[in-house]
């Protein structure tokens, strides 16, 4: 199994709609991220949670929600999904040191 | 305000050559590290290496090298005797020491034609 894995892979979902983006890791790590890559950005930061209870805003929060329900696990939400939320989602972990990120094999999300 | 910038959008180059991959960078911290990670076409992200702003040693691993150069602030990549494994899209990344605001730059994608 992947240390950490993101589901679903692919998402085509409609304006207007709830969704939520799934990340489960098995390395043990405190601390998870949700990131988004688009053309010509690189990746940006959306949300990042130090351990269960610590949740912070990363540069583009706007329109996204996230829930850290446990250690392992670390969704994101788009309360009302459109058009210029499409995009790759990745998910990431890394230990205090930051030895280097892990990241999810990512989400590809499609709004129309 | 942190910033990396990746000059080159795209390079191309032919199997064996050498090619070097910038990457500036720009942060008031005195402390941060420094990443280079990598992008196959298959799409999950690689973590390659990490550098903090104390230790300028150049480092080689195989046919990958980086130069950091506190003075000028780069953090440069070269492979040398490219493959065609090699291809990928390549993002360096900063972050400051005590917090985990990692910003990336946009990303160099290498094409490694046989």
């Amino acid at each position: 199994d992947a240390d950490v894995t993101q589901t679903p892979r692919n998402r085509i979902t409609k304006t207007g709609k709830r969704i939520m983006l799934e990340c489960s890791q098995t390395k043990g790590h405190d601390r998870m991220y949700w990131y988004r890559q688009d053309p010509g950005l690189g990746l940006r930061l959306i949300y990042y949670s130090f351990d269960v209870k610590d949740i912070n805003k990363g540069e583009i929060s706007d329109g996204y929600s996230v829930s850290r329900q446990a250690q392992a696990k670390f969704s994101l939400s788009l309360e009302s999904a459109i058009p210029n939320q499409t995009a790759l989602y990745f998910c990431a972990t890394s230990d205090f040191d930051m030895r280097g990120y892990t990241f999810g094999s990512g989400t590809r999300l499609t709004v129309v | 305000a942190q910033k990396v910038t990746q000059a080159q959008t795209e390079i191309s180059v032919v199997e064996k050559e050498d090619v070097t991959l910038d990457c500036v960078y720009e942060t008031r911290d005195t402390t941060y590290y420094l990443f280079w990670y990598k992008q196959p076409p298959s799409g999950e992200l690689v973590f390659l290496i990490r550098r903090n702003s104390f230790d300028e040693q150049n480092e080689i691993s195989g046919r990958y090298s980086w130069n950091f150069q506190k003075s000028t602030s780069s953090f440069n990549f070269t492979i040398t005797a490219s493959q065609v494994v090699d291809s990928a899209v390549y993002f360096c990344a900063l972050s400051p020491y005590n917090n985990n605001d990692m910003r990336f730059g946009a990303g160099t994608r290498l094409t490694v034609k046989p």
